[in-house]
C-alpha cells in the first residue's frame, strides 16, 4: 500500500526566505504526483503537476522536483511571502489498478511566513 | 475561473441520521471523486465515480455510503445512519477527460458534525 510522508510538519519562518518541503512515496510505481495548497477551513488548490516521466515543473516562485526510483519529491518556495502562509499537500497517483485516480496523500507541511 | 461547489459549507446531524453532501463538478469533467479528512488526519480517498457507476472505492466507503450522479450536475455523498465516527470533511474533486496526467480539482468540502 502506498504510503506518503512529508517532512517537516510544521516550518515557521520569516518572509524573504527560500524554502524546502520534502515528500517521499514508499511504492515508486506512480503515474504522477500533484503539490496541494490548503488554508485553513478551505478545500485544496492544486499548485503543481508533475508527471512520472517529467523531473520538474515550475509555477511562478514555486518549482517542485520528481525523483521517482527514489520516492522524492521536493517543492521549492522562492523569496516566501506571508500569503504564502498555509498547509502544503503532497499527494501521488499509482500506476496500478485504476487509472481514474485515486490519490494517496501525505500529512502536509504547516507553513508560517511571518513579515 | 471553472470550480467544484459544495453544499452545505457545514452540515451538523445527529448520529443515526441520513446526510447527504452535495457537489457540483466542473461543467465538462467526467471523472468524480469523494475524499474525507478526519481532523489532525490525512485526506482519504472514499470512492471515485466515471459514467454513471463506481469505479474504485475504499475501505472506508462501506454499505452505510452511497453516491449518485441525479442529473448532470449533481454529484451526492449519502451517509445512510451517521456515526460519530463519521465527523470529517468531506472533499469533493472532479477531473477532465483524457490520461490521469490531468489534475483533480477540489472543492471548498462540507465539515460533517455528529453529535
Amino acid at each position: 500500500k502506498q504510503e506518503v510522508t512529508q517532512i517537516p510538519a510544521a516550518l515557521s519562518v520569516p518572509e524573504g526566505e527560500n524554502l524546502v518541503l520534502n515528500c517521499s512515496f514508499t511504492d515508486s510505481a506512480i503515474y504522477n504526483l500533484q503539490w496541494f495548497r490548503q488554508d485553513p477551513g478551505k478545500g485544496l488548490t492544486s499548485l503543481l503537476l508533475i508527471q512520472s516521466s517529467q523531473r520538474e515543473q515550475t509555477s511562478g516562485r514555486l518549482n517542485a522536483s520528481l525523483d521517482k526510483s527514489s520516492g522524492r519529491s521536493t517543492l521549492y518556495i522562492a523569496a516566501s511571502q506571508p500569503g504564502d502562509s498555509a498547509t502544503y499537500l503532497c499527494a501521488v497517483l499509482n500506476d496500478r489498478g485504476s487509472t481514474l485516480g485515486r490519490l494517496y496523500f501525505g500529512r502536509g507541511t504547516q507553513l508560517t511566513v511571518w513579515p | 475561473e471553472p470550480e467544484v461547489t459544495q453544499t452545505p459549507s457545514h452540515q451538523v446531524t445527529q448520529m443515526g441520521q441520513e446526510v447527504i453532501l452535495r457537489c457540483v463538478p466542473i461543467s465538462n469533467h467526467l471523472y468524480f471523486y469523494w475524499y474525507r479528512q478526519i481532523l489532525g488526519q490525512k485526506v482519504e480517498f472514499l470512492v471515485s465515480f466515471y459514467n454513471n457507476e463506481i469505479s474504485e472505492k475504499s475501505e472506508i466507503f462501506d454499505d452505510q455510503f452511497s453516491v449518485e450522479r441525479p442529473d448532470g450536475s449533481n454529484f451526492t455523498l449519502k451517509i445512510r445512519s451517521t456515526k460519530l465516527e463519521d465527523s470529517a470533511m468531506y472533499f469533493c474533486a472532479s477531473r477532465g477527460w483524457g490520461q490521469s496526467n490531468q489534475p483533480q480539482h477540489f472543492g471548498d468540502g462540507t465539515r460533517l458534525s455528529i453529535l
